[in-house]
């Protein structure tokens, strides 16, 4: 089955305490992306990737890291989480760049 | 700067009746657009597209309507079930220049019994 997997589903953390949400896909798709969904400002990008070792800032870039070992892979990394990342993130992969977006189900992260 | 807006942040119907979600615009060069819809604890799923070269799309109980000169463009869901509750969400890119989706706030929509 084509799917995004993301993992955690939920995690609630401290300001500081560095943490990582994994996203996989196996579609082979060239393309993925993270983005946050805040109540009344949608769906906003963090960062991209067109491919291995090609990564790229979206709108929201301030206080995340990404990383494309892999085709597969594209983890989200907060090295210093604090309260204003309090958001639900969903991983996306597609063929190409504007193409038909696939989504995980989403992390719900709270910071505390 | 808002380059896809969605004005209603929500929108109440009753079963059986036509809903209609509306999208706006800004930028003159997007070229394809599609719609995105929601549930609680599930992540998007692609509901339907369409490209500016067309101004209408058809799919099932599902229609977007593209109008190019107004920079608008709207889901008509007919006739709507409450199955149909979710947020749905407008998004669209410039495809031509390898524009990436840039998306709106949602709409959600609340299908009554």
């Amino acid at each position: 089955e084509a799917q995004v997997t993301q993992n955690p589903r939920y995690l609630i953390t401290v300001t500081g305490k560095k943490l990582t949400v994994t996203c996989s896909q196996n579609m082979n798709h060239e393309y993925m992306s993270w983005y946050r969904q805040d109540p009344g400002l949608g769906l906003r990008q963090i960062y991209y990737s067109m491919n291995v070792e090609v990564t790229d800032k979206g709108d929201v870039p301030e206080g995340y890291k990404v990383s494309r070992k892999e085709k597969r892979n594209f983890p989200l990394i907060l090295e210093s989480p604090s309260p204003n990342q309090t958001s639900l993130y969903f991983c996306a992969s597609s063929l190409y760049l504007a193409g038909e977006l696939f989504f995980g189900e989403g992390s719900r992260l709270t910071v505390l | 700067d808002q380059q896809v807006k969605q004005n209603s942040p929500s929108l109440s119907v009753q079963e059986g009746r036509i809903s209609i979600l509306n999208c706006d615009y800004t930028n003159s060069m997007f070229d394809y657009f599609l719609w995105y819809k929601k549930y609680p604890a599930e992540g998007p799923t692609f509901l339907i597209s369409i490209s500016s070269i067309k101004d209408k799309n058809e799919d099932g109980r599902f229609t977007v309507f593209l109008n190019k000169s107004a920079k608008h463009l709207s889901l008509h869901i007919v006739p709507s079930q409450p199955g149909d509750s979710a947020v749905y969400f407008c998004a669209a890119s410039a495809r031509n220049q390898g524009g990436k989706l840039i998306f709106g706030q949602g709409t959600e929509l609340s299908v009554k019994p």
